[in-house]
């Protein structure tokens, strides 16, 4: 149990599809935030969220769209993706007051567009 | 421009021996580094990070990690490795700003 939920952990969608991908964290955390994983590529950052208030979008496409609720939930909206965007989806949090805190990674939505 | 560079796409060791994951870093001013572990089909654990103070950092799971400033490097180290410590393992540097840059990743196997 890492304490941040992610589901579903798999996802395969037609591109044009509509789904969401959905996280919980059960730390306390104030901090939210979505990262993609392709092969042989860096962790990209997409989205954070701090406070429950965007801080952070990285270039993002508009077709990938979050949503956080609450410090407790965080959502990523998906539509008309492409075969590119096919990735491990991570969402992670952290406690922005308490310095250097570590993310807590939740265990991924393996997206597959097709 | 903050960067983590992780030179090694695999290190393959044999269980017993002690390993080494490198990480060599750019950052202005004083970084935080962090290494975190990916077992298959898993998210990334936090496995140890260094702030400030002494040079020598102890983590999870039995491994360490050595700053050292003057060759901006944050290698990951065991002194003996386990078949169970294959995995896939990410350097990250924090500036300060509160943003996590991670490296590109390192494939350990670890062979009986």
């Amino acid at each position: 149990e890492t304490g941040v939920t992610q589901t579903p952990r798999h996802l395969v969608m037609g591109m044009t599809n509509k789904k969401s991908l959905k996280c919980e964290q059960h730390l306390g955390h104030n901090a939210m935030y979505w990262y993609k994983q392709s092969a042989k590529k860096p962790l990209e950052l997409m989205f954070v969220y701090s406070l429950e208030e965007r801080v952070e979008n990285n270039s993002v496409p508009s077709r990938f769209s979050p949503e956080c609720p609450n410090s407790s939930h965080l959502f990523l909206h998906l539509h008309t993706l492409q075969p590119e965007d096919s990735a491990l989806y991570l969402c992670a949090s952290s406690q922005t007051d308490r310095a250097n805190s570590p993310l807590h990674f939740g265990n991924g939505t393996r997206l597959t567009v097709t | 421009a903050q960067s983590v560079a992780q030179p090694e796409d695999q290190v393959n060791v044999a269980e017993g021996n002690p390993l080494t994951v490198k990480c060599t870093y750019s950052v202005s001013g004083n970084p935080y580094l962090f290494w975190y572990v990916q077992y298959p089909n898993r998210g990334l654990q936090f496995l140890l990070k260094y702030i400030t103070g002494d040079n020598l950092v102890k983590g999870s799971y039995g491994f360490e990690a050595e700053f050292n400033k003057s060759q901006t490097s944050f290698h990951l180290k065991k002194p003996s490795a386990l078949v169970s410590d294959s995995a896939l393992y990410f350097c990250a540097v924090d500036n300060q700003g509160g943003k996590l840059i991670f490296g590109q990743g390192t494939e350990l196997s670890v062979k009986p």
